[in-house]
């Protein structure tokens, strides 16, 4: 089946150090999407790539990165996790960006900082 | 600001009822909504998505209402089952980017 992969599923990682969550489609879709959802609370989107285009919400911090290697994959790196970061990463696609293109979301990541 | 808000209360309903959820929404002018579903621990489930010109959509023993007037939408589960608990959330296209509600957490008892 066509599908969002997500790994790993849970992930510890400790204060200030380096942690890299991962994405993959099976759907051949041209956007990806990162987002950060923390307890009830909506999902925020941090960014999105049109293909090979990046595109930075403003307020998402500098501690996070994207890189998206080929149209399959897409990583989000943290720099620096602080506590505040913990929270569950979902990483998302669609066939294009129309508001009319559903979007297809993995499992998530659930990051949990100590 | 932009705020799309949901009821963060939970709505516990009995089995076969019909659970209602609302949408409301602020200083937004959206040409079209997305209902989604959110399991515990898992990603969200794309539902409905229900166009401004469009005052209702079914799918199955789904419903979903759109008045632009009074910036809300609604979202029905008619004979409601247990299988249907979940936290349901409405999302709106703002600035080329999907923006989500918090949600609302149902819980069907049997």
């Amino acid at each position: 089946d066509a599908m969002v992969i997500q790994n790993p599923r849970y992930q510890v990682t400790q204060f200030g150090k380096p942690v890299t969550l991962s994405c993959s489609q099976t759907l051949n879709h041209n956007v990806m999407y990162w987002y950060q959802q923390k307890s009830s609370q909506a999902p925020k989107l941090l960014f999105h790539y049109y293909d090979k285009d990046f595109n930075n919400e403003a307020d998402t911090p500098d501690n996070f990165q994207s890189r998206r290697p080929n149209t399959s994959f897409c990583f989000l790196d943290i720099r620096s996790p602080g506590l505040g970061d913990a929270a569950m990463y979902l990483c998302a696609t669609s066939r294009t960006s129309s508001v009319t293109d559903t979007q297809y979301f993995g499992p998530g990541t659930r990051l949990t900082v100590l | 600001s932009q705020k799309i808000e949901q009821n963060s209360e939970a709505l516990n309903i009995q089995e076969g009822k019909t659970a209602t959820l609302t949408c409301n929404y602020t200083n937004y002018s959206p040409a079209y909504l997305q209902w989604y579903r959110q399991d515990p621990g898992r990603g969200p489930v794309f539902l409905l998505l229900i166009r401004e010109n469009e005052k209702e959509k079914r799918k199955e023993r789904l419903k979903v209402t759109f008045d632009t007037t009074l910036k809300q939408s609604l979202f029905h589960i008619t004979a409601s089952q247990p299988a249907d608990s979940a936290t349901y959330l409405c999302a709106l296209y703002s600035w080329g980017k999907l923006q989500f509600g918090a949600g609302t957490q149902v819980v069907v008892t049997p």
